[in-house]
This record gives C-alpha cells, structure tokens and sequence, in this order.
C-alpha cells in the first residue's frame, strides 16, 4: 500500500499568514489521485481539495493544492481562525486507499 | 443538498456484531456509491469498505472476513456490518457518499455522516 507521509505535524500559525502543508508518497500517485480533508474538534472531515488541485464545492480559494507524484502541497494562503483544524491527505490511485497522519494547525 | 445519518449503538461487549446505518437524504442511494471510513480516538482514518450503485461491495482486506455493507433502496440506506468485534475495532466510525471515475476501485470522500463513537469494552 502506499504509505503517506504528512509534515510538518503540527503547525503555530498567526491570523493572516501562510500555511504550507506537505504530503509525501512513498510511491507515485497516479493521475493525481490526492485529496485533502480537514477536520474539526467533534466534527466529521469535510472534502476541500480532490484531483490533487481541484477545491470541492463552497470551499474558499485561500485553500490551494498542488503537486504530482510522491510530492503534494495544501496550501491555505491567508489564514484564518476557522481554519483550525487537522488537516489530512489521502491517496485513491492504489488499493487501498489511504490516508496520511494529519498535520495540526493552530491559529 | 445530499445530507447523511447515522444511527446505531455505542456501547458494544466483545465478539458482539456492531451494526450501523446510514441514512440519505437529498438523493437516492441507488444513484451513488457509499462507503464506511472509521477513526481510532486520536488517530488518522482508515477505510473500512464501499458500495457501489451496482450493490458491489468492497472491504479493506484487514477486514473482509468480519464485514458486510449493504443496501436498503426502499429506506434509502446503506449499512455496515462488523461481527465478532473486540478493542481494536473501538473508533468514530462515518458513513459518507464514495467519488470515484472508477478507473480505480478507489475514490474520495463527500458529504460525511456525522459519525458515531462505537467502544467496545467487557
């Protein structure tokens, strides 16, 4: 299976800033196979990114993604409270499907 | 707007069957595919199986012997079966509608179900 790898773990952001979070394949995903979820204290995940760079549906375009292969990049550009959360990837382009550790924003 | 809901027991004794559903609304099941994804407390998620708008079902191989998914068109349901359950099987288990083009089995994942909390405890 592949195995993704999430980094960094956890990261202490301000309002306003960058947030670049990493996802590393340790196989090429196919066709960019990749999505991103984030998920909320209590709450289920929610769809923002699949397509490696497609933003689901009512998701805000400060949430970007991008990469290829074994490299995949969330990008959310200008943070915001709201957008503290756990934010996982997950590869659908080999059976099974998985999903990487999850990176932790604080805002 | 498609909008899922789980109901089913949290409170399970050992080598029980957990049995949970998922209720669509907003859509008709037929026209979908559905899958169960679960989460260990603190941990990341795992797949647990699909079904297809075929009624093909498909479970992670961690887990074929002991799962079942299924379908109920005349509710607008789907269901997961889990038999002789023990500790490891404690998670936040989610239902949620399955995207894929099919050039894989494989897809991702919208519109969740609000999860539930299933403890398996003697």
């Amino acid at each position: 299976e592949i195995v993704l790898t999430q980094s960094p773990g956890t990261l202490s952001l301000s309002p306003g800033e960058r947030a670049t979070l990493s996802c590393r394949a340790g196989q090429s995903v196919s066709s960019g196979y990749l999505a991103w979820y984030q998920q909320k204290p209590g709450q289920a995940p929610r769809l923002l990114i699949y397509g490696a760079s497609n933003r689901a549906p009512d998701i805000p375009d400060r949430f970007s993604g991008r990469g290829s292969r074994t490299d995949f990049t969330l990008t959310i550009s200008r943070l915001e409270p709201e957008d503290s959360a756990v934010y996982y990837c997950q590869q659908y382009a080999a059976s099974p499907g998985t999903f990487g550790q999850g990176t932790k924003v604080e805002i | 707007q498609v909008q899922l809901h789980q109901s089913g027991p949290g409170l399970m004794r050992p080598s029980e069957t957990l049995s949970l559903t998922c209720t669509v609304s907003g859509t008709s099941v037929r026209n979908y595919h559905w899958s169960w994804i679960r989460q260990p407390p603190g941990k990341s998620l795992e797949l647990v199986g699909y079904i297809f708008s075929s009624g093909t079902p498909h479970y992670d191989f961690s887990l074929e012997s002991r799962v079942t998914i299924s379908v109920d068109t005349s509710k607008n349901q789907f269901s997961l079966t889990l038999t002789s359950v023990t500790a490891a099987d404690t998670a936040f288990y989610y239902c949620a509608r399955l995207y894929t083009d099919m050039t894989t089995i494989d897809g991702y994942f919208g519109d969740w179900g609000q999860g539930t909390l299933v403890t398996v405890s003697s």
